[in-house]
This record gives C-alpha cells, sequence and structure tokens, in this order.
C-alpha cells in the first residue's frame, strides 16, 4: 500500500478483555517496529521485527503483550488481561532497510482506550 | 538507561524568525538521529534524519550533530504558522529501535 496501515483506528475495551492491534506496512519494507505514546510523552520502543522474527523484544512491559508477524509482512499486536495502564496510542512503523537507519514511517496509529 | 531530553515548551516563535530546537543525548553508542514533527492527534511525520557530525540542511530545515556534546538540534528558517507542532527528537536506530524524547511543542505567532 502507499502507507502503513493500522486497524483499527480506536479501540476502547473493558479491563481484563484481550484485544488485537493490526499492522500493515509499506509494501517491500523488511523492517517493521511497534511503538506506544502516552499522552505528553514521546513514543516508547516495544518490539522491532526484521522479516518474520522479532528481532528484538525488550521494550514489550511484560508477557501480557506478544506480537507476531507470521509472513513478514502484516503484524499484529496482541493485549491480555488489558489493565488501564495500558491506554495509549499504538503506533506502527515500517522501513525498506535492515536497520531502519534512514528513519521510519509511522502508521496512524490505534488509540486504545481501556475503561 | 538510554534518555534524550528536550525541552517540553512551549516555545513562541515569531513569524519569519528562526526557530532552535535543541536535543541531548546520554547514549554515546547512538549512530544516527532523527526529527520527528507531530501535529496534534496525528502520529509522528520524519522530518530530517543525521548521522555525521556538523549540518545537514534540507530546505528551510537545518539538523546539526554534535558527537562530543552529545547535542543535536534541528533550525526552522523562515517559520510559518503551519509549522506549528510538537517535534520529537530520536536516536538510535537498528535493532534497539528509537529512543524518544518527550517533544518541543513550538508555536508560530503569526
Amino acid at each position: 500500500g502507499a502507507g502503513v496501515s493500522q486497524t483499527p483506528s480506536n479501540k476502547v475495551t473493558e479491563k481484563g478483555k484481550y484485544v488485537e492491534l493490526r499492522c500493515d506496512p509499506i509494501s517491500g519494507h523488511t523492517a517493521l517496529y511497534w511503538y506506544r505514546q502516552s499522552l505528553g510523552q514521546g513514543p516508547e520502543f516495544l518490539i522491532y521485527f526484521q522479516g518474520t522474527g522479532a528481532a528484538d523484544d525488550s521494550g514489550l512491559p511484560n508477557d501480557r503483550f506478544f506480537a507476531v508477524r507470521p509472513e513478514g509482512s502484516v503484524s499484529t499486536l496482541k493485549i491480555q488481561r488489558t489493565e488501564r495502564g495500558d491506554s495509549a496510542v499504538y503506533l506502527c512503523a515500517s522501513s525498506p532497510t535492515t536497520e531502519g537507519v534512514s528513519g521510519y514511517t509511522f502508521g496512524s496509529g490505534t488509540r486504545l482506550t481501556v475503561v | 538507561q538510554k534518555e534524550v531530553e528536550q525541552n517540553s515548551g512551549p516555545l513562541s516563535v515569531p513569524e519569519g524568525a528562526i526557530a532552535s530546537l535543541n536535543c541531548t543525548y546520554s547514549d554515546r553508542g547512538s549512530q544516527s538521529f532523527f526529527w520527528y514533527r507531530q501535529y496534534s492527534g496525528k502520529s509522528p511525520e520524519l522530518i530530517m534524519f543525521i548521522y555525521s557530525n556538523g549540518d545537514k540542511e534540507d530546505g528551510r530545515f537545518t539538523a546539526q550533530l554534535n558527537k562530543a556534546s552529545q547535542y543535536v538540534s534541528l533550525l526552522i528558517r523562515d517559520s510559518q504558522p503551519s509549522d506549528s507542532a510538537t517535534y520529537l527528537c530520536a536516536g538510535g536506530g537498528g535493532a534497539d529501535g528509537l529512543t524518544f524524547g518527550k517533544g518541543t511543542h513550538l508555536i508560530i505567532q503569526p
């Protein structure tokens, strides 16, 4: 596609529920990143995929968070037993290079609200 | 702990003047630095990246990097009201991802 596509754009869920957030990167981009941005903060790194594998998942806050990219294109961020503190904008970015040295293109984000 | 520090502002600049945005970073291993612009309610948009000491110019924007001082800056010449946004500085790249500052809120006064 022309840009990084994220769905849904907004998600409201009840505390304790499971959610999935989807990212469709720019076609041909091998590197894919997930970030989380809370109000008044800069984006916080969560996980980086190079192809199908998670090259670095050190930013995932705990084991309730998990992400997959089974075919090296679309990625899904999964959050189990959601908590109110998980409320944030979840941003996906992709890059044509293996290390994003020229910067990323971000999607429009998914605003997650846990009530 | 990798940190990127920015003054949150707001920084108010008259239209047509030069806006100067600054950023310091803690990780001497960081190789690349990025400036993103973020309008309210929108996602960050890449403006410039720099990885060599010195200046890099692109239109009205100039990025400056001083690795010895661990300092990055962004100059915006001939500031326009449409430049009003939050500017995010980020460092790093690769498998570690980027470390972002909290951003500087820039207001261009017509």
